[in-house]
């Protein structure tokens, strides 16, 4: 299994664009999540998913849209970039003992 | 909203040396889960603690959960190089994705 996987690694955007971060699981799990995370404050719930079709807001959705329109793929959009979304962005799938995997996050610029 | 507080926020120790990070919570924790972010790398699941008063043990880790489930530490003894991380402390509030992270501690370990 390759566990959860998420592209591009690095992203840089000038202001005002918008781009898509991918991310995918094989394990076939109905959870998943998108966090960013910021120096000394965490990681922070942007979206999260309970299965294919539902979506819900995280504690700092603003900026940000998803969709789940398969169990593997759980994408996170950015619709118009700003230099307060430079973060560093982690999707997540959760099994049935509540344990998350974490991918290798992509880290996003925006100038 | 429940807070997550974790100290110190960074401890650099020499190689053979024990340390304590600590995570407090301004409200009953329902469990704890503890991770380590390696640079570059997405969080990694090290232990959850559900009872309060629980002690468990990872190899040279030590996890303590408080009696009144509010608080929570980590031991390492005789610490190594491959400790070198980002301990985070999180809170799983709902079953699958609302976790509500501490801003971590940075631990590192020289040779």
């Amino acid at each position: 299994n390759a566990g959860v996987t998420q592209t591009p690694k690095f992203q840089v955007l000038k202001t005002g664009q918008s781009m898509t971060l991918q991310c995918a699981q094989d394990m076939n799990h109905e959870y998943m999540s998108w966090y960013r995370q910021d120096p000394g404050m965490g990681l922070r719930l942007i979206h999260y998913s309970v299965g294919a079709g539902i979506t819900d807001q995280g504690e700092v959705p603003n900026g940000y849209n998803v969709s789940r329109s398969t169990t593997e793929d759980f994408p996170l959009r950015l619709l118009s970039a700003a230099p307060s979304q430079t973060s560093v962005y982690f999707c997540a799938s959760t099994d049935r003992a509540n344990e998350q995997y974490f991918g290798p996050g992509t880290r996003l610029t925006v100038t | 909203t429940q807070l997550l507080e974790q100290s110190p926020q960074f401890l650099s120790i020499q190689e053979g040396e024990n340390l304590t990070v600590y995570c407090n919570s301004s409200s009953v924790f329902s469990s704890l889960q503890w991770y380590r972010q390696e640079p570059g790398e997405g969080p990694v699941l090290l232990v959850t603690v559900v009872t309060g008063g629980e002690v468990k043990k990872l190899k040279r880790l030590t996890f303590q959960f408080g009696d009144a489930r509010k608080d929570s530490s980590l031991h390492i003894t005789a610490a190594q190089p491959g400790d070198t991380g980002l301990y985070l402390c999180a809170d799983p509030r709902a079953a699958g994705n609302k976790l509500t992270f501490g801003g971590g501690t940075r631990v590192l370990v020289k040779p």
